[in-house]
């Protein structure tokens, strides 16, 4: 089936700094992707909508200059927490809609130390 | 736009035992309704889906059950065992362009 691909599964990072997290479609376009943060326990918060070419749209909340989000090809996306801080630290999964289903990546844990 | 709802946010039950997780939506346009288990610290994964022109589907432990006049669906584990122990999340989408998830259900299979 259709597998989304999501890098690094964990990285640690100062305070400060900026990380990068990538989300590839192996063996599928995908001209959307979805960005999402989940907190220990709870549900999945979408985060924004990559799309190839432009501009993601993000959601209500959710801070576009910190969050920074590319999508300069039909098979990959990245999100970079810029700046990031303590409270950033959570766990983030990319997803995509191929042939009609919705498959997620294997989410990174990012903590900010 | 489309709402759902799922119940329990937990659910515990004795090895061998059933689990039932329960969800409503809103849009009758919906007619696509996807099941996902996440294991701790993974992603998501579909696990069964169910479209809007059947009202049940069984893959060996695990069935999904659809009323649409009712505009809810539901999950059925039977002889639960440990290692279904995680997070369950339903979704409904309209012709899958647009997906909109449940909060979630964690599962815990008690041994």
């Amino acid at each position: 089936g259709a597998v989304v691909s999501q890098h690094p599964s964990r990285v640690i990072c100062k305070s400060g700094t900026s990380v990068k997290i990538e989300c590839r479609s192996l063996d599928f376009q995908a001209t959307t992707m979805f960005w999402y943060r989940q907190f220990p326990k709870q549900s999945l918060m979408l985060m924004a909508t990559s799309n190839e070419g432009s501009k993601a749209t993000y959601e209500q909340g959710v801070e576009k200059d910190k969050f920074l989000i590319n999508h300069a090809s039909l098979t990959l996306s990245t999100l970079t927490v810029t700046s990031a801080h303590p409270e950033d630290s959570s766990f983030y999964i990319c997803s995509a809609i191929p042939g009609g289903g919705y498959t997620f990546g294997s989410g990174t844990r990012l903590t900010v130390v | 736009g489309e709402n759902v709802e799922q119940h329990p946010s937990t659910l515990s039950v004795q090895e061998g035992d059933s689990a039932v997780i329960k969800c409503t939506y809103s849009d009758s346009a919906s007619n696509y309704f996807p099941w996902y288990k996440q294991e701790l610290g993974k992603g998501p994964q579909l696990i069964i889906d169910i479209r809007s022109n059947v009202g049940e589907k069984k893959d060996q432990r695990i069935a999904v059950t659809l009323n649409k006049t009712a505009k809810h669906f539901s999950l059925h584990i039977t002889e639960t065992q440990p290692e279904d122990s995680a997070v369950y999340f339903c979704a409904a989408s309209i012709n899958s362009n647009q997906f909109y998830f449940g909060t979630g259900t964690s599962l815990t299979v008690i041994p």
